[in-house]
């Protein structure tokens, strides 16, 4: 089976830390994603990356910026991390787009005090 | 734009009880629709994928099915057990935008001995 690992469950930052999120996943997928989830919002898809070096903003970037320097490893970066980023945040990946299924992480809670 | 939509959004039923989960979506051109079940505070676990060219999909006690022209898929749990409490989430994959999964907006499932 496909696994995305994210390497933190839980996390804890102070207002304007820079923070960083990983994920790994160990199938050659092509794609990975990062979303965030609120209740009462959903799931929604900060940013993307279909290759190696490549990224993509999807539907909330502001405030986020992400890193994949190889092709199993996608890392979200809280630039300056604020209250209204505490959330679960969910890496998934997909082996390419169209017919492909997502397989997800086990989440990230992130609380910023 | 693609909106879809899960009926209904909260259900609560006796153990042994064989249940329905509805999903709707506006825009029937998409590769393929993915139900997925979150435990609380967990990530999101893949149950069953269908292509757009299927009908239904079965693992276990699950049973998806997929009617494109019409946006729905319905997903039946056959003997329901309290471990099947849950929010289940369908996701659809369009032809239009594929990098993005769209989500529905979830049923919270609790099953009671």
């Amino acid at each position: 089976d496909v696994k995305v690992t994210q390497s933190s469950r839980y996390l804890v930052k102070r207002t304007g830390e820079k923070v960083f999120l990983e994920c790994v996943q160990d199938m050659d997928h092509e794609n990975m994603f990062w979303y965030r989830q609120d209740p009462g919002l959903g799931l929604r898809l900060i940013y993307f990356s279909y290759d190696v070096k490549m990224k993509e903003k999807g539907d909330i970037p502001e405030g986020y910026s992400v890193s994949r320097e190889k092709k199993e490893r996608f890392s979200l970066i809280l630039e300056s991390a604020s209250t209204n980023q505490t959330s679960m945040y969910l890496c998934a990946s997909s082996f390419g787009p169209g017919i492909y299924g997502y397989t997800f992480g086990s989440g990230t809670r992130l609380t910023v005090v | 734009k693609q909106e879809v939509t899960q009926i209904p959004a909260a259900l609560s039923v006796p153990e042994g009880e064989n249940l329905v989960l509805n999903c709707s979506f506006t825009d029937s051109a998409i590769y393929n629709l993915q139900w997925f079940r979150q435990d609380p505070g967990k990530g999101l676990t893949s149950l069953l994928l269908i292509q757009s060219s299927q009908r239904e999909q079965t693992s276990g006690r699950l049973n998806a099915s997929l009617d494109k022209s019409s946006g729905r898929s319905t997903l039946y749990i056959a003997a329901s057990q309290p471990g099947d409490s849950a929010t289940y989430l369908c996701a659809v994959r369009r032809v239009r935008d594929t990098d993005k999964l769209i989500f529905g907006t979830g049923t919270r499932l609790q099953v009671f001995p």
